[in-house]
């Protein structure tokens, strides 16, 4: 009974190839994030949404597009992969918007390779 | 806008030694603050949180930190470490619209 699941866990690809990565949370909540992490483990925001709408967009090259079905799953597009995107991509969702007390609950993430 | 600063990348303690992880932060409205653990190859997990009710907040695993405003600080401390505690700690702030996380913390506990 995973709370936030992500699929891949892995992902290895080549330069230049349209990958995606699949979240769904099960809690019930109404706001869902990606954030990357990269090799030095900082942790920055992608994107946000809240009842399948975009609240959060920070800059990140349109070649990253996210898609929210549903509120209890939101996926995200990567365009034209290139080096620089290798990371470990979290998801998570919360019960209401960030910037509240309101916890968020993490995928196993998907770390993602580009060769 | 917020921000959390964490002091030290990385931070080695001895079994059974005190465990003192440093955040401060910034914010223009009331925060709300967090500290998160990261294991290896695993996602985030909460270890405890403040908002605004009392100052020295509890959290699992024996941890604890203090909100102290005057010196804008959410320091995380466990009295005694543990071999299980080596992971890499995240401080937060929430109190606009996203939560930003700081750069973390390494902490290795050595036997």
């Amino acid at each position: 009974d995973t709370a936030v699941s992500q699929t891949p866990k892995y992902l290895v690809t080549q330069m230049g190839n349209d990958k995606s990565i699949k979240c769904e949370q099960n809690l019930g909540h109404d706001t869902m994030y990606w954030y990357k992490q990269d090799s030095k483990k900082f942790l920055k925001i992608m994107f946000s949404y809240n009842n399948k709408e975009l609240i959060i967009n920070e800059t990140v090259p349109n070649r990253f597009s996210p898609k929210s079905p549903d509120k209890a799953h939101l996926n995200l597009h990567i365009n034209s992969l290139e080096l620089g995107d290798s990371a470990v991509y979290f998801c998570a969702s919360s019960q209401n918007l960030a910037g509240g007390p309101d916890t968020q609950y993490f995928g196993p993430g998907t770390r993602l390779t580009v060769l | 806008a917020q921000s959390v600063t964490q002091l030290g990348s990385h931070v080695s303690v001895s079994e059974g030694a005190l465990v003192l992880l440093r955040c401060n932060y910034s914010s223009s409205v009331p925060p709300y603050l967090f500290w998160y653990v990261q294991y290896p190859n695993q996602g985030l997990q909460l270890l405890l949180k403040y908002t605004s009710a009392a100052t020295l907040v509890k959290g699992i695993n024996g941890f604890e930190a203090e909100f102290k405003k005057s010196e804008t600080s959410f320091h995380l401390t466990k009295p005694s470490a543990h071999m299980s505690d080596a992971a890499e700690y995240f401080c937060a702030v929430s109190g606009g619209n996203d939560m930003r996380f700081g750069a973390g913390t390494r902490l290795t506990v050595k036997p």
